[in-house]
């Protein structure tokens, strides 16, 4: 399947910081990519679809300028949480497809963030 | 109601046994249809993918899909230790990759 990467893994922060996370597609290009979030025993919940080169597609209650999504190349998207909280702690997950694929996504290992 | 909902278990089977996930959706636009693992702590990982009526098997795994009742079933043959884990039923529309993921069963498996 294809390479979705993922960083970082984990980050830690104060309350009032922002936090960057990229996505990566390793071995194709992407020109959409997903962005879940994960709460704990819960199912991943779609927050955004990442369109590069274009404004991202925020799901029904995501807060767009709290979650700013930049898709700038073919190969990377990312997510910026600004102004984090503790409740904004979360496993956030990015997904990619391949170009005339079937649908199936593939995702990158996550990125676990904890805000103090 | 959800648009994807899975029973969220635990689901508990004796190694080597038959374990059975099951799985209805409320979109009948959904073409394409997804089962992923999730291990605790990790991103998912697919296992199957199944996009017409009928079985599909791949080793160990067979998905089942029935569109009149929107229905997706996923069995694991002669489980392992190793198949616990969460197990995420996830339906599509076309080839967009925005995918709806119900709330996930975990599968419990017992030496």
């Amino acid at each position: 399947g294809a390479v979705v990467s993922q960083h970082p893994s984990w980050v830690i922060c104060k309350s009032g910081t922002s936090v960057k996370i990229e996505c990566r597609s390793l071995d194709f290009q992407a020109t959409t990519m997903f962005w879940y979030r994960q709460f704990p025993k819960q199912s991943l919940m779609l927050m955004a679809t990442s369109n590069e080169g274009s404004k991202a597609t925020y799901e029904q209650g995501v807060e767009k300028d709290k979650f700013l999504i930049n898709h700038a190349s073919l190969t990377l998207s990312t997510l910026t949480v600004t102004s984090a909280h503790p409740e904004d702690s979360s496993f956030y997950i990015c997904s990619a497809g391949t170009s005339g694929g079937t649908g199936e996504l593939f995702f990158g290992e996550g990125s676990r963030l904890t805000v103090l | 109601q959800k648009e994807v909902e899975q029973n969220s278990g635990p689901l508990s089977v004796p190694e080597g046994a038959i374990a059975s996930l099951n799985c209805t959706y409320s979109d009948r636009g959904s073409q394409s249809f997804f089962w992923y693992r999730q291990y605790s702590g990790k991103s998912p990982e697919l296992i199957m993918s199944i996009y017409s009526n009928g079985d599909k098997e791949d080793g160990r795994f067979t998905a089942q899909l029935n569109k009149a009742s929107q229905y997706v079933s996923l069995l694991i043959r002669d489980s392992q230790p190793s198949d616990s884990a969460t197990y995420l039923c996830a339906g599509g529309r076309g080839n967009t990759g925005k995918l709806i993921f119900g709330q996930g069963t975990t599968l419990q498996v017992k030496p």
